[in-house]
């Protein structure tokens, strides 16, 4: 079946900086993509979410940009924080919404002080 | 507090021994969800549920059942356990199915189940 990958299993960055992280989608047919952030013996928590028919989401501190033409998607955090220390899963869909979600294997943002 | 519960938290158990993992939620959501964590795989949907007595399989259903009875309730059913089924499981649950407004998704604690 379709999947979702990550370019980079593990990204070190310094406290203060901003932080990119990436994600390859297969499914052309794709049309919602969620970002989640899952800290280490915690459940995964829902960041934000975008749809095929947008480009750019902002939240708070976080950035979702989706490239269609290259079935890519990054989330940018701002000013990383200790407390941005997770791993980082996409997850994308084709229903629209949470049923047959799949998701990536995640990256680790490590934050250094 | 709003939350997503499941129990047990933890659970060893031997192969073929029914078992059951309970998920409850107290934020009247409709849509419920299961799914396990293999290192490597990252989370893959089991089963999910839009509301009290619809469920639906997900991506790997085999070897799991679920019900829907009240709608703060999804059990997770294993029938006849194997090792292949040892993982982490998580339950989710939001207000719809998020294919309307952002429908912010919330997941339990985990329950790490090991197969002998």
């Amino acid at each position: 079946g379709e999947s979702v990958g990550l370019h980079l299993p593990t990204l070190s960055v310094q406290e203060g900086d901003n932080s990119i992280i990436n994600c390859a989608y297969s499914n052309s047919a794709s049309d919602y993509f969620i970002w989640y952030k899952q800290e280490s013996g915690k459940g995964p928590q829902f960041i934000i979410d975008i749809r095929s028919n947008m480009d750019k989401r902002q939240g708070q501190r976080v950035t979702v940009l989706l490239n269609k033409t290259v079935k890519h998607l990054s989330l940018q955090i701002a000013a990383t924080q200790p407390g941005d220390s997770a791993v980082y899963f996409c997850a994308e869909s084709f229903s629209g919404g949470y049923n047959k979600l799949i998701f990536g294997a995640g990256t680790r943002l490590a934050v250094h002080p | 507090e709003a939350q997503v519960t499941q129990n047990p938290r933890y659970l060893i158990t031997v192969t073929g021994k029914k078992l059951t993992v309970t998920c409850s939620q107290n934020m009247n959501h409709e849509y419920m969800s299961w799914y396990r964590q293999d290192p490597g795989l990252g989370l893959r949907q089991i089963y999910y549920s839009m509301n009290v007595e619809v469920t639906d399989k997900g991506d790997v259903p085999e070897g799991y059942k679920v019900s829907r009875k009240e709608k703060r309730n999804f059990p997770l059913i294993l029938e006849s356990p194997s090792p292949n089924q040892t993982s982490l499981y998580f339950c989710a649950s939001s207000l719809g199915s998020g294919t309307g407004s952002t429908d912010t998704q919330y997941f339990g604690p985990g329950t790490r189940l090991t197969v002998l």
